[in-house]
């Protein structure tokens, strides 16, 4: 059964503090990326990776940035936590290429920024 | 830009009404279309897909037409079940701008018995 993680179901942080969300898909995709979904907003992209070491700013990028190490592996860094940040993260990755390719989501970490 | 507009909820149904639930798009190329479901705690699913103009997708009894000349990719269901509430996010794919899916707002369901 193909996987997408989520390190957090639910964190909690306070204002000013380093956040780290990790993401691992076991399903050997190219392409990962992380929304954020917000009541009345939908989804909007924060950053996408097409390639280990690559990154591509989304629709919202500021105040987050994110690293891809390795292949399976998409973090998203919140540099300092602000309550604005209060959201619901998504994680998702797709085979490479293909426009009509389904993208596989995590289970989302709900993150509380206090 | 791409964008995806989706009729906003919620959508609060009997148990074996029909289901409409609008989409309709803008997009510079020949997009892919997309119907995504999310039930309560858990991450988003893929509910059906469609990659060309007139293509119809299907899954668990939903079904969406791929209309080019309306720009519109609408989700219908014959008959809702309880078990069918969720959110469900229309979203597009465009090769020319990136394979990164773009979504509307989400349309929430409930149904009851």
């Amino acid at each position: 059964d193909v996987k997408v993680t989520q390190s957090s179901r639910y964190l909690v942080k306070r204002t000013g503090e380093k956040v780290f969300l990790e993401c691992v898909q076991d399903m050997d995709h190219e392409n990962m990326f992380w929304y954020r979904q917000d009541p009345g907003l939908g989804l909007r992209l924060i950053y996408f990776s097409y390639d280990v070491k690559m990154k591509e700013k989304g629709d919202i990028p500021e105040g987050y940035s994110v690293s891809r190490e390795k292949k399976e592996r998409f973090s998203l860094i919140l540099e300092s936590a602000s309550t604005n940040q209060t959201s619901m993260y998504l994680c998702a990755s797709s085979s490479e290429g293909e426009a009509n390719t389904e993208a596989f989501f995590g289970q989302g970490t709900r993150l509380t920024v206090v | 830009g791409d964008s995806v507009t989706q009729m906003e909820g919620p959508v609060t149904l009997s148990e074996e009404a029909f289901l409409t639930i609008n989409c309709t798009y803008t997009a510079t190329g020949y997009p892919s279309l997309f119907w995504y479901v999310q039930y309560p705690g858990e991450g988003l699913q893929l509910l059906l897909k469609a990659t060309k103009a007139d293509d119809k997708g299907s899954n668990k009894g939903f079904e969406a037409t791929y209309r080019k000349e309306t720009t519109s990719f609408h989700l219908e269901k014959g008959s809702v079940q309880v078990s069918d509430s969720a959110v469900y996010f229309c979203a597009l794919s465009d090769l020319p701008s990136g394979t990164a899916l773009i979504f509307g707002k989400g349309t929430t369901l409930s149904v009851s018995s």
